[in-house]
């Protein structure tokens, strides 16, 4: 069945503290991967996609996933995150449909 | 005007009431979903259309039926609301590639009582 399970529940970090939020994908076929950020009171917002190519992406507010085939992972990283970054991060993965991980909360702390 | 409206924003709803969740799109996609999201447990996909003719159940189906109206209306009805159906309702459309994931409505919040 497919499924997308993301490691950590709730993540607390210090302003200029390093991030890597871990996102495994379980899925039969070419799979799509996506990091959707969802800040408090409102809807997801698409922080970064793979489809293929460099499995290193890039995305929005410096924010960046890597793509390890052979470990089903999609792990999200931002060298030095701010208080801003607060939020709740959802990695999805997209066959046929798009299913979500249950989230991963993350407090920054000034 | 927001690419995906959804409407109501918040409604409280009584045990066994029918209620109807509407959303709408001017992004021109074919495809529209609808998801609940409850805490720790993030999205589940209820229904997916990829065009009018086409409707789909997703993980969560049961309790739920949806209604393609037209290209930009996609309904999710609650035949008889029931209060573990209390969650935050989001709409999504994509494109048929994804190539931009997905654009998703500002949610509707239901409590049913």
């Amino acid at each position: 069945a497919q499924s997308v399970s993301q490691h950590n529940h709730h993540v607390i970090l210090s302003e200029a503290a390093s991030l890597e939020l871990g996102c495994n994908y379980s899925y039969g076929g070419t799979v799509n991967l996506f990091w959707y950020v969802q800040y408090p009171g409102q809807h997801l917002q698409l922080l970064l996609k793979y489809f293929s190519g460099d499995p290193l992406v890039k995305g929005i507010k410096g924010f960046e996933a890597e793509f390890i085939k052979s470990k089903f992972s999609f792990n999200l990283r931002k060298p030095s995150v701010q208080w801003s970054d607060t939020a709740e991060y959802f990695c999805a993965a997209a066959g046929l449909d798009m299913r979500f991980g249950a989230g991963t909360r993350l407090t920054v702390k000034p | 005007d927001a690419d995906v409206t959804q409407t109501p924003r918040n409604r409280i709803t009584k045990t066994g009431k029918r209620i109807m969740l509407e959303c709408s799109q001017t992004k021109g996609h074919d495809r529209m979903y609808w998801y609940r999201q409850d805490p720790g447990l993030g999205l589940r996909l209820i229904y997916y259309s990829f065009d009018v003719k086409d409707i789909n159940k997703g993980e969560i189906s049961d309790g739920y039926s949806v209604s393609r109206q037209a290209q930009a209306k996609f309904s999710l009805s609650l035949e008889s609301a029931i209060p573990n159906q209390t969650a935050l309702y989001f709409c999504a459309t994509s494109d048929e590639d994804r190539g931009n994931g997905y654009t998703f409505g500002s949610g509707t919040r239901l409590t049913v009582v």
